[in-house]
C-alpha cells in the first residue's frame, strides 16, 4: 500500500487565488481527515469524513474553505480566495475506522504570497 | 481547540538515556494516541491506549494512562540520534464526535 497520497507536496500562490489540495487515503480506510499546521497553532483539524460523508466541519476557518469527498479514494480540500495568512503545512490522514489510529499523509506546503 | 497539552516543550538527551514526555487532557476519552513527526514530515502513528487500559509497550516504548489523572506518559527507553523527532499526544474525546485532537508536541533532541 503507497500510504496517503496527496499533491501537490509544494504549493506557491498569490493572494486571491483559487488553491485545491488532494488527497487520496488508503483503500479500505473509512474515515478521512484534514488538518493544518502551523508553527502558531498546531495542529488544527478542519473537517473529518466519514464514510464520504462530511461529519464535522466545526474547524474550517471560514467560508473560504471547502472540502469534497466524491468517492471513498479522493479528497479535495479548496481555498478561494486564498490569503497569506493560509500559508501552511495541510495534511490528509485516514482511518481504518473509529477509533483507530490514523495514518497521515506527507502533507501540502501551502505557502500563499 | 488543543485538548492534550505536552510537557516538556522541548527535551535534550544524551544517546542511550531515556526520555520521557507527559501529556494532560481536560475531557473523558475513548483512547489516547502518540504520534511522532520528523522535521518535514507527516506524522506517524506510533501506539494506542485505550481508556481502559493503563500500559501498554511497544518496543522501546511504553505508554502509560491515568485517567482519574487526565495524563498520559511516553517513555523511550535507550535512544537513538534517530529518534530525534517531535512527539504528539493525541485523544478521541469520549463525546462520540470520533476526532483526534493534539496537543502542541514536544521537540525531543536526541545527541550522539
Amino acid at each position: 500500500d503507497a500510504g496517503v497520497i496527496q499533491s501537490p507536496r509544494h504549493e506557491v500562490t498569490e493572494m486571491g487565488q483559487e488553491v485545491t489540495l488532494r488527497c487520496k487515503p488508503i483503500s479500505g480506510h473509512n474515515s478521512l481527515f484534514w488538518y493544518r499546521q502551523t508553527m502558531m497553532r498546531g495542529l488544527e483539524l478542519l473537517i473529518y469524513f466519514n464514510n464520504n460523508v462530511p461529519i464535522d466541519d466545526s474547524g474550517m476557518p471560514e467560508d473560504r474553505f471547502s472540502a469534497k469527498m466524491p468517492n471513498a479514494s479522493f479528497s479535495t480540500l479548496k481555498i478561494q480566495p486564498s490569503e497569506p495568512r493560509d500559508s501552511a503545512v495541510y495534511f490528509c490522514a485516514s482511518s481504518p475506522g473509529t477509533g483507530d489510529g490514523y495514518t497521515f499523509g506527507s502533507g501540502t506546503r501551502l505557502t500563499v504570497v | 481547540s488543543q485538548q492534550g497539552e505536552e510537557d516538556p516543550q522541548a527535551l535534550s538527551i544524551q544517546e542511550g538515556e531515556n526520555a520521557t514526555m507527559n501529556c494532560s487532557y481536560k475531557t473523558s476519552i475513548n483512547n489516547l494516541q502518540w504520534y511522532r513527526q520528523n522535521s518535514g514530515r507527516g506524522l506517524v502513528h506510533l501506539i494506542l491506549i485505550r481508556s481502559n487500559e493503563r500500559e501498554k509497550h511497544s518496543g522501546r516504548l511504553r505508554v502509560t494512562l491515568d485517567t482519574s489523572k487526565k495524563s498520559s506518559s511516553l517513555l523511550i527507553t535507550a535512544s537513538r540520534a534517530a529518534d530525534t523527532a517531535s512527539y504528539f499526544c493525541a485523544t478521541d474525546a469520549a463525546d462520540s464526535s470520533y476526532k483526534l485532537i493534539f496537543g502542541s508536541g514536544t521537540r525531543l533532541l536526541v545527541r550522539p
